[in-house]
């Protein structure tokens, strides 16, 4: 079964440097998302992606954050300058068109010193 | 403003015994729902869904949920737990029709005694 595939599984970077996530969703789906999860805490949208542009973002998106799909594959969140509140574990996942369930990458976990 | 609840943190069960796992939505009209499953480090995976007719959806691993409209519930259940259970659950919610966002509970811990 074709699945949503995420790298690295664990990223370990300084305050302040920039770190950019990587997920290859499910090939034929159309929406892409990205959510995070702080240790303890609930999944928390950050982003929906549709047709190449952003279709809905959360107060936690702010500047720092941006996502890029640079080819048909591979979809992308990056940080430009951490914090260590970012730390957390970072879902992406597809669907495809109509009604559709979520399916989630196993997460990058994200830990900022 | 859609919300979920889920209101126990933290449930423990002995293996072979029956569960239910609760959930609550708060949304103009009846949404698309859905439980996940995470276990440790690993991804969410989908157990089963709701979107309309039958009330009554069964999941994966012999899990099932039933939709109460009156009750705006989408309780999961399974009639006898194996220590494999042992996970994190979370009911989620999605308005129909559009490709935006899925809203999470907070997620229940459930752990399983031999």
């Amino acid at each position: 079964e074709p699945e949503v595939t995420q790298t690295p599984s664990h990223q370990v970077t300084q305050m302040g440097q920039e770190v950019i996530l990587r997920c290859v969703p499910i090939s034929n789906h159309l929406y892409f998302y990205w959510y995070r999860q702080i240790l303890g805490q609930k999944v928390e949208f950050l982003v929906s992606f549709y047709n190449n542009e952003i279709s809905e973002k959360s107060e936690i998106f702010d500047d720092q954050f941006s996502v890029e799909r640079p080819d048909g594959s591979n979809f992308t969140l990056k940080i430009r300058s951490t914090k260590l509140e970012d730390s957390a574990m970072y879902f992406c996942a597809s669907r495809g068109q109509g009604d559709s369930p979520l399916h989630f990458g196993n997460g990058t976990r994200l830990t900022v010193t | 403003a859609q919300s979920v609840t889920q209101p126990d943190i933290h449930i423990t069960v002995s293996e072979g015994a029956s569960l239910e796992l609760r959930c609550n939505y708060s949304y103009g009209a009846t949404p698309y729902l859905f439980w996940y499953v995470q276990s440790p480090g690993q991804g969410l995976q989908l157990l089963l869904k709701y979107f309309s007719g039958d009330t009554l959806v069964q999941g994966i691993k012999g899990f099932e949920a039933e939709f109460k409209r009156s009750q705006s519930s989408f309780n999961l259940r399974k009639p006898s737990v194996h220590w494999s259970d042992a996970a994190e659950y979370f009911c989620a919610v999605s308005r129909p029709n559009t490709g935006n966002q899925f809203y999470f509970g907070t997620g229940t811990s459930l752990t399983v005694i031999p």
